[in-house]
């Protein structure tokens, strides 16, 4: 069972480069979310979803996009990379019943650099 | 606005000391409130969380957190830190409204021997 696991842990990219960063999940969530961590500011959400093929704008979700193709995967792309973008991504899980109050289950980051 | 704060940006005990981390929110209605860990290149774990009830909360590890309205708090603390406590603590509150979970800014632990 690995739980939460993203693809890949790091990477380097040139302003208006694309990527697409990873998230798996092993345990039947239905709900996944994407979060950037920045100092001094926490984690913030940039887009959640509540299911298969349904995705949802959370906090930061300019110049992000996402998908949910499959139950187990979360998808995070950027089109159009910006040094702003500059940050530690999380991915997160959790079951449905309870919703939000239920606790997340986290991977352990990509750390992201946009040049 | 609805939010979490944490006033330590960085809190240095020695092991074996006692610990309080401090957690403030800013809520109208009944908190949901957690704390989580999340230990160096790692990411976040629970450590507990309070819902309604018993205002002391136990967590994993050896934590527990008390809830007080009257503060606007729900400070985490624990009677002996270990060196592998050492880690950076997030409090969270549940916007129910909204419907999203709001991080604070998170405090760094360190431990000294």
């Amino acid at each position: 069972n690995a739980g939460v696991t993203q693809t890949p842990k790091f990477r380097v990219l040139k302003t208006g480069q694309s990527m697409t960063l990873l998230c798996a999940q092993d345990m039947n969530h239905e709900y996944m979310y994407w979060y950037r961590q920045d100092p001094g500011m926490g984690l913030r959400l940039i887009h959640y979803s509540v299911g298969e093929g349904t995705t949802a704008k959370g906090e930061v979700p300019d110049g992000y996009n996402v998908s949910r193709l499959k139950k187990q995967n979360f998808l995070l792309g950027l089109e159009s990379a910006a040094p702003s973008q500059t940050s530690v991504y999380f991915c997160a899980s959790s079951y449905r019943s309870g919703g939000l109050y239920n606790e997340q289950f986290f991977g352990p980051g990509t750390r992201l650099t946009v040049l | 606005a609805q939010s979490v704060t944490q006033p330590d940006i960085h809190i240095t005990v020695s092991e074996g000391a006692s610990l309080e981390l401090r957690c403030n929110y800013s809520y109208g209605a009944t908190p949901y409130l957690f704390w989580y860990v999340q230990s160096p290149g790692q990411g976040l774990q629970l450590l507990l969380k309070y819902f309604s009830g018993d205002t002391l909360v136990q967590g994993i590890k050896g934590f527990e957190a008390e809830f007080k309205r009257s503060q606007s708090s729900f400070n985490l603390r624990k009677p002996s830190v270990h060196w592998s406590d050492a880690a950076e603590y997030f409090c969270a509150v549940v916007i129910q409204g909204a419907q999203k979970l709001v991080f604070g800014q998170g405090t760094r632990l360190t431990i000294n021997p």
